[in-house]
């Protein structure tokens, strides 16, 4: 079972809001990633980052930032949350030593913009 | 067109059943094709990697990979009730490691 945690896992805010939805991992991996998923949908990469001090941005426009500041830890800020921002957040990591690309999950924080 | 093709069901069969489930894709550089197994309210799981055209197996679900005609197609023998997510198929080529999704199709197995 993968180590990786995401918290909350539930979120309903209000407009306007500053919002930083938490993920790290236990197991040392040095890629971490941010993906966007909404229903029946395929899940877009939104923010990624290959180690500590290093983040880009994925295929995805979002207005989210994120840091790494340590290597367990990528948390996802949005400055002013809008019901656009609705949607489901996972984030995910990977080892990043090998071709073998295994991205282990957490298990999403739903948000809700009112 | 998206790169990445998955048909989004629902699809329903009884216990027991053979389940096929496929992705189409357009990007020929793609190399690694995996599938994923997400129940609802949780993230993604591993369960099968493949990386050359041809059949991979694993217990009761067989991964398959046909490169000439960018097709995967994931099968599950025996099916249970404990089967019943959506089932995203996802593939990257070496030098991006970024996963391209397909958008999932979700099965339900019916005891």
């Amino acid at each position: 079972e993968a180590d990786i945690y995401q918290t909350p896992r539930y979120l309903v805010i209000g407009t306007g809001k500053k919002i930083t939805l938490e993920c790290s991992q236990t197991m040392g991996h040095d890629k971490m990633y941010w993906y966007q998923q909404d229903p029946g949908m395929e899940l877009h990469l939104i923010h990624y980052s290959y180690g500590v001090n290093s983040t880009e941005k994925g295929d995805l426009s979002s207005e989210s930032t994120v840091s790494r500041i340590r290597t367990e830890h990528f948390p996802l800020t949005l400055e002013s949350a809008r019901p656009s921002h609705t949607s489901q957040y996972l984030c995910a990591s990977s080892e990043g030593r090998t071709i073998l690309e295994t991205q282990y999950f957490g298990p999403g924080t739903r948000l809700l913009v009112l | 067109q998206k790169e990445v093709e998955q048909d989004p069901g629902p699809l329903s069969v009884p216990e027991g059943a053979i389940v096929s489930l496929n992705c189409t894709y357009s990007n020929s550089a793609f190399q690694y094709f995996m599938w994923y197994r997400q129940y609802s309210r949780k993230g993604p799981e591993l369960l099968m990697y493949t990386y050359s055209s041809g059949n991979k197996e694993d217990g009761r679900f067989t991964a398959q990979v046909d490169k000439s005609s960018k097709y995967i197609s994931l099968f599950i023998r025996d099916s249970q009730p404990s089967d019943s997510a959506t089932y995203l198929c996802a593939m990257y080529f070496g030098s991006a490691r970024q996963l391209t999704f397909g958008s999932g199709t979700q099965l339900t197995v019916l005891p």
